[in-house]
């Protein structure tokens, strides 16, 4: 079977930096997704990770160790844009398929 | 390039119209998605066309019928649909099916 866990929410303050966890158990894994998505809008890609360690990609960043199951989304110089639902998603190494998290809503205060 | 295109952006219908929602891409990409998301849930797939051929069906009913003419088109044909059926329905699409998926703006459902 597979679970993934994010928080549900998660406040923050403009400049700073803010980190959301993910962890998963899956019966076969082969990469984990982050993606970014504005209340009504659609999700947009901001990393892959499929090995472990840190993915850099300007202010985002996102970690993962497969053997503890566990993945973060660091966000630094935030931003009032930043303000939106943070979704994890493993792809299943067996049907190829997306499981996403239940989405972790970030709320960036001034 | 990496869009995704769909259309209408906003539909509403009465439970015995019958409608399509349209998705397109010209990335190239050879799978394509359809999912629907209802408020604060994350998105749930429904079927999945690899090379232009259905490959996966999550158990959908069949009053939602896709279709793929071509490797840039994906459609969902929606007939005697239920107001629980309203949702915003997003169209995907990777280069294979084990590859980052993008995603479309969505279509916003409403079924009265």
């Amino acid at each position: 079977g597979q679970n993934i866990d994010q928080p549900t929410e998660m406040t923050a303050t403009e400049g700073a930096i803010v980190q959301i966890n993910c962890t998963y158990q899956t019966s076969g894994f082969n990469g984990l997704f982050w993606y970014q998505q504005h209340a009504g809008e659609a999700p947009t890609f901001l990393s892959y990770n499929v090995l472990d360690g840190l993915e850099e990609k300007g202010r985002f960043s996102s970690f993962l160790s497969r053997s503890k199951g566990y993945s973060y989304l660091l966000l630094k110089e935030l931003q009032m844009k930043d303000s939106a639902s943070y979704l994890c998603a493993v792809r299943d190494q067996f049907t190829d398929k997306l499981i996403f998290g239940t989405g972790t809503r970030l709320q960036v205060f001034p | 390039d990496t869009e995704v295109t769909q259309t209408p952006k906003h539909l509403v219908m009465g439970m015995t119209n019958k409608k399509s929602l349209k998705c397109e891409q010209h990335m190239g990409h050879r799978a394509m998605y359809w999912y629907k998301q209802k408020a604060k849930k994350p998105p749930e797939l429904m079927f999945v066309y690899s090379y232009e051929k259905l490959s996966i069906n999550e158990s959908v009913p069949s009053r939602f019928s896709p279709e793929c003419p071509n490797s840039s088109l994906l459609n969902l044909h929606l007939h005697a649909l239920q107001p629980e059926d309203s949702a915003l329905y997003l169209c995907a699409s990777s280069q294979g099916a084990p590859d980052t998926q993008y995603f479309g703006p969505g279509t916003r459902l409403t079924v009265l």
